[in-house]
């Protein structure tokens, strides 16, 4: 069965640096949802998305935004990064009430 | 406070052995509970999926469901070492998935 994809799996920037996640949830799925998961933690929400349109806001910096576009992909678009942002990120994608997440990427900021 | 409490453990069982995994949460709102396993530097995996309050089982997991204490369990029978990994709950409440810490178990051979 399809599963979700995120690209790159991982990703070293700098600081100050630009980076830019991508996500291609499930086909048919409606929702899809970017969390940041640190070392020992549980994933955090950041943002989710239905059917294209931004449904929720969590704990997503102001550094940060994302997208869904017209093909249901979604990308996280991540600026001036510093030494905190490094985090494992992951995509899920939702139809009902299952929740699928996708492998993360990996993304250090040296 | 968090909306989902878990015990992180880390919980270390022999071989064989019944695993009890559990959560409690405040919200009365949350409708849909779900149990993730996740394998170092992976993704969360889906295992159980519930409704409702009562058992579903699958496998050598059961799901246990009591909303009127707001608790939820995870058991696992027959433990084996590839079991060894982090077990998230989560339940959904409106539009989110609200996710506890997480218990790290390790199953010994």
């Amino acid at each position: 069965a399809a599963g979700v994809i995120q690209s790159p799996r991982h990703l070293i920037k700098e600081k100050r640096e630009t980076a830019t996640l991508k996500c291609y949830p499930i086909p048919r799925h409606d929702t899809v949802y970017w969390y940041q998961q640190g070392p020992g933690q549980d994933p955090q929400f950041l943002i989710s998305f239905y059917e294209k349109m931004q449904s929720d806001k969590g704990s997503i910096p102001d550094r940060f935004s994302a997208q869904q576009f017209s093909d249901y992909h979604s990308e996280l678009n991540m600026s001036s990064l510093e030494l905190g942002d490094s985090a494992l990120y992951f995509c899920a994608s939702s139809q009902y009430n299952e929740q699928f997440f996708g492998p993360g990427t990996r993304l250090t900021v040296l | 406070q968090k909306e989902v409490e878990q015990d992180p453990g880390p919980l270390s069982v022999p071989e064989g052995a019944i695993v009890s995994l559990n959560c409690t949460y405040s919200n009365s709102a949350f409708q849909y509970f779900m149990w993730y396993r996740q394998y170092s530097r992976k993704g969360p995996e889906l295992l159980m999926y519930t409704y409702s309050s009562g058992n579903k089982e699958d496998g050598r997991f059961t799901a246990q469901v009591d909303k009127s204490s707001k608790y939820i369990s995870l058991f696992i029978r027959d433990s084996q070492p590839s079991d060894s990994a982090t077990y998230l709950c989560a339940m959904r409440g409106g539009n989110q998935f609200y996710f506890g810490t997480g218990t790290s178990l390790t199953v010994i051979p």
